[in-house]
């Protein structure tokens, strides 16, 4: 069955920066795009950005632009999301999420947290 | 991109029905048929209900509708059970491969 497995939770303090992973299980990797969508403690849906890992290409909301960079491994159907420079704000729980159909998104993964904290 | 407006809170009791709206503008719910829905429990990752529109994955019961007109979508829960008590959250496209989603509405089921 299909399931998107996480990294584990990460600490780190301001100007760092994270790489968060999540590994597909149970369907054909490349055939699917995924997404990334942040959410704060407490706080609504954020989304980040897609890849699709095909032919690796990237969208990112403005948002992140420019601190965020998604990238995939087909040889072990894991996507990455590494973000940059990061501040307290960017304390959340960061979920993968598949696109089923155009811009909605059937699995998840189970979330990993960064927390950010001098 | 500000996120798309829903109300913070509504309820019901069981049996009844309640209808969730989510208001975007021209250039994301209004622009696309592109409006998804989403259940979160406490701790859990969000849960797949409804996509374009009014579609039903399968296994979503058909309690669950969504509609829309102009730039507000909407859930509906039909039939209200207490295990329908979650967060839900909108989310539309809004072009240029971005997606948005709303500010999320706790049901409370009375």
């Amino acid at each position: 069955q299909v399931q998107l497995v996480q990294s584990g939770a990460e600490v780190k303090k301001p100007g760092a920066s994270v790489m968060v992973s999540c590994k597909a299980f149970g369907y054909t990797f490349t055939s699917y795009y995924m997404h990334w969508v942040r959410q704060a403690p407490g706080q609504g849906l954020e989304w980040m950005g897609v890849i699709n890992p095909s032919g690796a290409t990237t969208y990112y909301a403005q948002e992140f632009q420019g601190r965020v960079t998604m990238t995939r491994d087909t040889s072990t159907s894991t996507v990455y999301m590494d973000l940059s420079s990061l501040r307290s704000e960017d304390t959340a729980l960061y979920y993968c999420a598949r696109e089923i159909q155009p811009h909605a998104f059937d699995f998840w993964g189970q979330g990993t947290m960064v927390a950010v904290s001098s | 991109q500000s996120a798309l407006t829903q109300p913070p809170s509504a309820s019901g009791s069981p049996g009844q029905s309640v209808t969730i709206s989510c208001t975007g503008t021209s250039s994301d719910i209004g622009g696309y048929d592109y409006v998804s829905w989403y259940q979160q429990y406490p701790g859990k990752a969000p849960k797949f209900l409804i996509y374009e529109v009014n579609k039903r994955p399968s296994g979503v019961p058909d309690r669950f509708s969504g509609s829309k007109s102009g730039n507000t979508a909407s859930l509906t829960v039909s039939g209200l059970q207490a295990e329908d008590e979650a967060d839900y959250y909108c989310s539309s496209y809004a072009g240029n491969d971005n997606v948005i989603f709303g500010g999320g509405t706790k049901l409370t089921v009375l």
